[in-house]
């Protein structure tokens, strides 16, 4: 499986727009991008997944670039119950593709 | 819809002991995983069950750990006899497809002392 690097920790103010990033610059064609995160004491939660197109949902939106190297979790409005352990994981599409690898992740913290 | 759900949600037994993991999957979901973490280590893939047969089994640390889905709904995950290195957190996950998103449960906090 590809592996992700995301930076250790991050600030974001509440109420701004949390840019989380993530590294995958050896990403196959037919993997695909998830995030998940994990509140403190909380099993990790499902965010988002994409393949090459820019995805929205209720929760984020996940901005892929065009070489598919690296990627952007966009949390909009970030409150304090956004802070969590982010993970980027990259997840091979077809056989095998049940597993998910976790990394460290970043720590976002939001600041009142 | 309700979510994973575990049992218990903590354990506390001592060295030798055995324990027993409980895990309900999201309703209509066939696939349903094991993952741990323990102590100061990244959260790792155990198992996956697709209804009622072992898909892969790969992550299960050795034969002291016994994964069962009878009927292919709830899961048990045994520990005989647990060790200290067994303490951790364990967490169950389920999907519809094996493609699909994987949906976690907050997980069983195990301590053996």
């Amino acid at each position: 499986d590809a592996k992700t690097t995301q930076p250790t920790s991050m600030d974001c103010a509440e109420g701004r727009a949390a840019n989380l990033p993530c590294n995958h610059s050896t990403i196959s064609g037919n993997e695909y991008v998830y995030w998940y995160r994990q509140i403190h004491s909380q099993g990790p939660q499902y965010i988002i997944h994409g393949l090459k197109n820019n995805e929205t949902n209720e929760m984020a939106s996940l901005i892929i670039t065009e070489d598919r190297k690296s990627s952007t979790l966009i949390l909009p409005h970030a409150t304090l119950r956004d802070t969590a352990v982010y993970y980027c994981i990259v997840r091979p599409g077809g056989a095998g593709s049940y597993q998910l690898t976790f990394g460290k992740g970043t720590k976002l913290s939001v600041i009142p | 819809e309700a979510g994973v759900t575990q049992f218990p949600s903590h354990s506390v037994i001592e060295k030798g002991q055995t324990v027993t993991l409980r895990c309900d999957p999201i309703s209509g979901h066939d696939n349903l995983y094991w993952y741990r973490r323990v102590m100061g280590k990244e959260i790792k893939f155990l198992l996956h069950f697709v209804k009622e047969s072992k898909q892969d089994e790969s992550g299960m640390p050795n034969n002291r750990f016994l994964a069962e889905r009878t009927g292919g709904t709830y899961s048990t995950l045994k520990v005989q006899p647990a060790e200290l290195e067994d303490s951790g957190v364990y967490f169950c996950a389920s999907s519809q497809g094996s493609g699909s998103p994987l949906h976690f449960g907050n997980g069983t906090r195990l301590t053996v002392t």
